[in-house]
């Protein structure tokens, strides 16, 4: 089985100031990956950033990159420059080469942006 | 062009009502899911279909009832509806493989009076 678990429920930046979302996972297999969604207030479900299991480098979109750690099954988020519109509900996802390309989702982390 | 696309936005029923929630994707993608996000915004899978095949059906009620007409379409059915089912319901679809990630519809908010 796969668990995915955000232990933040609820995080708070200042704008232009730089946040740090967490992610821990749990599988068996090898073949995996994990991305970020976001989710703001109009439902829509938007991918922030996505990495193979099986690169060692972490993902880099613009202001936001991951902290890959494979051995600690940990996949952070960090999103700097923190803007107005990055407030949403940020979703942590595995996805497993068994699991027939259904994401297992984390409960979520919402961001609060403060100007 | 709406990628993945639902309709209803919005459904308010009573209990004991059926009703249908339809969704096409434009992408060509070969992969289509539904998801449930529930009130307090947990998402799981509950269907998902690899060219018109069944391939998971997580532990949903059998009211629950998913139909894939063609690759770009995967409508939800539900018949005798109950409080409990009052949720966002997305669709989402893939290309084959595991190295891409999941297109969502804008969701579908369904509240059962």
């Amino acid at each position: 089985a796969q668990t995915v678990t955000q232990s933040q429920p609820e995080m708070s930046v200042q704008e232009a100031e730089t946040v740090t979302l967490s992610c821990t996972y749990d599988t068996s297999e090898s073949d995996y990956y994990l991305f970020w969604y976001k989710q703001p207030p109009s439902r829509q479900m938007i991918l922030v950033i996505r990495q193979e299991a099986y690169k060692q480098q972490n993902a880099t979109e613009n202001r936001f990159s991951v902290n890959f750690q494979k051995a600690a099954k940990s996949f952070s988020l960090k999103i700097s420059d923190s803007q107005l519109g990055d407030a949403a509900m940020y979703f942590c996802a595995l996805l497993v080469s068994n699991s027939g390309y259904a994401l297992n989702f984390g409960k979520g982390t919402s961001l609060l942006v403060t100007p | 062009d709406t990628a993945v696309s639902q309709t209803p936005k919005y459904l308010v029923t009573q209990m004991g009502n059926d009703k249908s929630i339809k969704c096409e994707q434009n992408l060509g993608h070969d992969t289509m899911y539904w998801y449930k996000q529930d009130s307090k915004k947990f998402l799981k899978i509950m269907f998902s279909y690899n060219n018109k095949e069944l391939i998971i059906n997580e532990t949903v009620p059998n009211r629950f009832s998913p139909k894939s007409p063609d690759k770009a379409h995967l409508n939800l059915h539900i018949n005798s509806l109950e409080l409990g089912d009052s949720a966002v319901y997305f669709c989402a679809s893939s290309p084959s493989g595991q190295n891409t990630e999941a297109f969502f519809g804008q969701g579908t908010r369904l509240t059962v009076v």
